[in-house]
């Protein structure tokens, strides 16, 4: 099956600073790269996602890169805000969609003042 | 638009005793989901369904853990009996069901279990 790899396990940027998740995955059947928000107490929300034809993505001040030859896609946070903290997980599926996610472990990304 | 409604929220009981958890998916969506997230963790796949139909549950527990979709709109996980590992959040989630479509995942507030 899947296999998802997500580092760092916590991550501590200034505020206004840039912030970068890495995720590998093990499955090149994959084809579908969600990116997932938990707020302390809260459900995961979904805040990016990336399809296997398409090579980047940007939202605003997020943007996810793909690799598929390396196997491995990234979170970009751009000018962090305090309300960026969070832990983030990254997922990987062959589906297409939200069949088959398979989760990282999470990346708790603090914002310092 | 109302989202993936759980209950209960926080439930606290002793090994070896049952527990019960409800999901009610976004109107018209028709894949459910349980994901079972242990603290430090991100979330693991328990069952899927589609409609009141299993799709996936192999990675469910089945000799303590059961599931049911039975008229294809909400959902019930039961834990019985429970183990101290089995302390985590269990989230439901719900998606639009299109095979091959662009479906996207949407979680509840979830139901945090501690197993004493």
């Amino acid at each position: 099956g899947e296999n998802v790899e997500q580092h760092p396990s916590t991550l501590s940027v200034q505020e206004g600073d840039s912030a970068v998740i890495k995720c590998t995955y093990s499955d090149s059947a994959s084809n579908y790269f969600p990116w997932y928000k938990q707020e302390l107490g809260k459900r995961p929300q979904l805040i990016i996602d990336i399809r296997s034809n398409v090579g980047e993505k940007k939202d605003q001040r997020i943007a996810v890169t793909l690799n598929k030859t390396a196997k491995h896609f990234s979170l970009h946070i751009t000018e962090t805000q305090p309300e960026d903290s969070a832990v983030y997980f990254c997922a990987a599926s062959w589906g297409g969609g939200a069949d088959g996610l398979t989760f990282g472990k999470g990346t708790h990304l603090i914002i310092q003042p | 638009e109302a989202g993936v409604a759980q209950s209960p929220r926080y439930k606290i009981i002793e090994k070896r005793q049952s527990v019960a958890f409800w999901c009610n998916p976004i109107s018209g969506h028709a894949t459910l989901y349980w994901y079972q997230q242990i603290l430090g963790q991100g979330p693991k796949l328990l069952i899927q369904f589609q409609n009141n139909g299993v799709v996936d549950d192999s990675q469910l527990p089945k000799d303590r853990f059961s599931a049911e979709r039975l008229k294809g709109v909400d959902s019930t996980l039961k834990i019985q009996p429970a183990k101290l590992e089995d302390s985590a959040v269990y989230l439901c989630a719900s998606s639009g069901g299109r095979q091959g479509a662009n479906e996207k995942l949407f979680f509840g507030s979830g139901t945090q279990l501690s197993v004493l």
